[in-house]
């Protein structure tokens, strides 16, 4: 079965920070991979979404995201993170084709001011 | 803008009840899908379907059933409700094209 790895579960930065999330998969097949975030007190809004071609992906608020087939990762990067991006971020991912989407654990991001 | 709401923001059922959870989405769409949300866990698919009167289980569909008589309607069962289901409940649709839309959750606790 398909499952999805955030190995960071809370990760405190400072403002202007980099920022990494790891996220790893366990399907061999092809796959359409998703960042999602969650403010505090909103529902799941998606960040980015890579279902093929370049495997940089660029997604709103400054968020990108890189697709390693070779590792099974889409790891989540923003160059300088601020305040606001204080959120719950969840990984997730498809079979191609499939509608089904199976999240990882999610990682809590805190930004200290 | 696809919009799913999800009927209730918060509710509080005494263990034994029948609870319904509703969701409605107004952008046609094939398919819909129940999650739980707990801490450390992520989401976790309860139910889902692909379209009117069809229904797959998901990964933990043990004490949970569904309902969806039509195509924008999809509810979530829980035929006696017990304390292990106190949670966050997030509805969903989604077509291939567009990818998925979430309503904003149910936090439901049992008592």
């Amino acid at each position: 079965a398909q499952s999805v790895s955030q190995h960071n579960h809370h990760v405190i930065l400072s403002e202007a920070a980099s920022l990494e999330l790891g996220c790893n998969y366990s399907y061999g097949g092809t796959v359409n991979l998703f960042w999602y975030v969650q403010y505090p007190g909103q529902h799941l809004q998606l960040l980015l979404k890579y279902f093929s071609g370049d495997p940089l992906v660029k997604g709103i608020k400054g968020f990108e995201a890189e697709f390693i087939k070779s590792k099974f990762s889409f790891n989540l990067r923003k160059p300088s993170v601020q305040w606001s991006d204080t959120a719950e971020y969840f990984c997730a991912v498809a079979r191609q084709g499939a509608q089904k989407l199976v999240f990882g654990q999610g990682t809590r991001l805190t930004i200290n001011p | 803008d696809v919009k799913v709401t999800q009927s209730s923001r918060y509710l509080v059922k005494r263990t034994g009840e029948k609870v319904f959870l509703e969701c409605v989405q107004d952008m046609d769409h094939e398919n819909m899908f129940w999650y739980r949300q707990d801490p450390g866990l992520g989401l976790r698919l309860i139910y889902f379907s692909y379209d009117v009167k069809m229904k797959e289980k998901g990964d933990i569909p043990e004490g949970y059933s569904v309902s969806r008589e039509k195509k924008e309607r999809f509810s979530l069962i829980l035929e006696s409700a017990s304390t292990n289901q106190t949670s966050m409940y997030l509805c969903a649709s989604s077509t291939p094209s567009y990818g998925y839309t979430f309503g904003s959750g149910t936090r439901l606790t049992v008592v």
